[in-house]
């Protein structure tokens, strides 16, 4: 299988805890989307890398928040001092310089409690 | 307003029956259009992609792009009770560092 992946498929964290998550593109891919979806709603952007420059943060990135994809291959995205409000599907995508299209993974499942 | 309007339902469909899912969006900026199934507890997966106003038919899928009306349009015909999902429209500008905005999806069940 060459689609977008992700582990853990599940973390369940208690409140005040870090969490990394991790997410390998397709391989010829050389951007990378970070989304939070929470239920009922479409995911949202969170941040995007072209290789390994981190080109755009949204808003809902606080501080806690951190992105890494070091040699442009796989990226991890922590969440630190986590808050049930940081419960989510945290879903990563990849694509190929300026195509549009977008390969969802599967997605890491956050519950905070 | 929200960039992205979408009816999030939930549609209850009888099995064969055509199906039209529909967006609405407020920025004029946007000239990428496409719809995303996603199953329960999965991620999204890439349907249909169009660029600009027009028609775009795949298999059993057509979507509609009506940049006059901010109005876009995804049609399922002969549906299945495999198409029961949820259908997110999404949309891009390309002065946006190719930021995808989604809208909320619409809940779709096909019942055999």
């Amino acid at each position: 299988d060459t689609g977008v992946s992700q582990n853990p498929r599940h973390k369940i964290t208690k409140r005040g805890q870090n969490v990394t998550f991790r997410c390998d593109p397709i391989s010829e891919h050389n951007r990378l989307y970070w989304y939070r979806q929470t239920l009922g709603q479409g995911p949202e952007f969170l941040t995007y890398f072209q290789n390994e420059a981190q080109l755009e943060k949204s808003r809902l990135l606080s501080d806690r928040f951190s992105a890494e994809r070091p040699k442009g291959s796989f990226s991890t995205l922590e969440i630190q001092r986590t808050e049930q409000g940081d419960s989510a599907m945290y879903l990563c995508a990849s694509s190929w310089k300026q195509a549009t299209e977008q390969y969802f993974g599967p997605g890491t499942r956050l519950t905070v409690t | 307003q929200k960039e992205v309007e979408q009816d999030p339902g939930p549609l209850s469909v009888p099995e064969g029956a055509i199906v039209s899912l529909n967006c609405t969006y407020s920025n004029s900026a946007f000239q990428y259009f496409m719809w995303y199934r996603q199953y329960s507890r999965k991620g999204p997966e890439l349907l249909m992609y169009t660029y600009s106003s027009g028609n775009k038919e795949d298999g059993r899928f057509t979507a509609q792009v009506d940049k006059s009306s901010k109005y876009i349009s995804l049609f399922i015909r002969d549906s299945q009770p495999s198409d029961s999902a949820t259908y997110l429209c999404a949309m891009e500008t390309k002065t946006s560092y190719d930021k995808v905005i989604f809208g909320p999806g619409t809940s779709l069940s096909v019942i055999p």
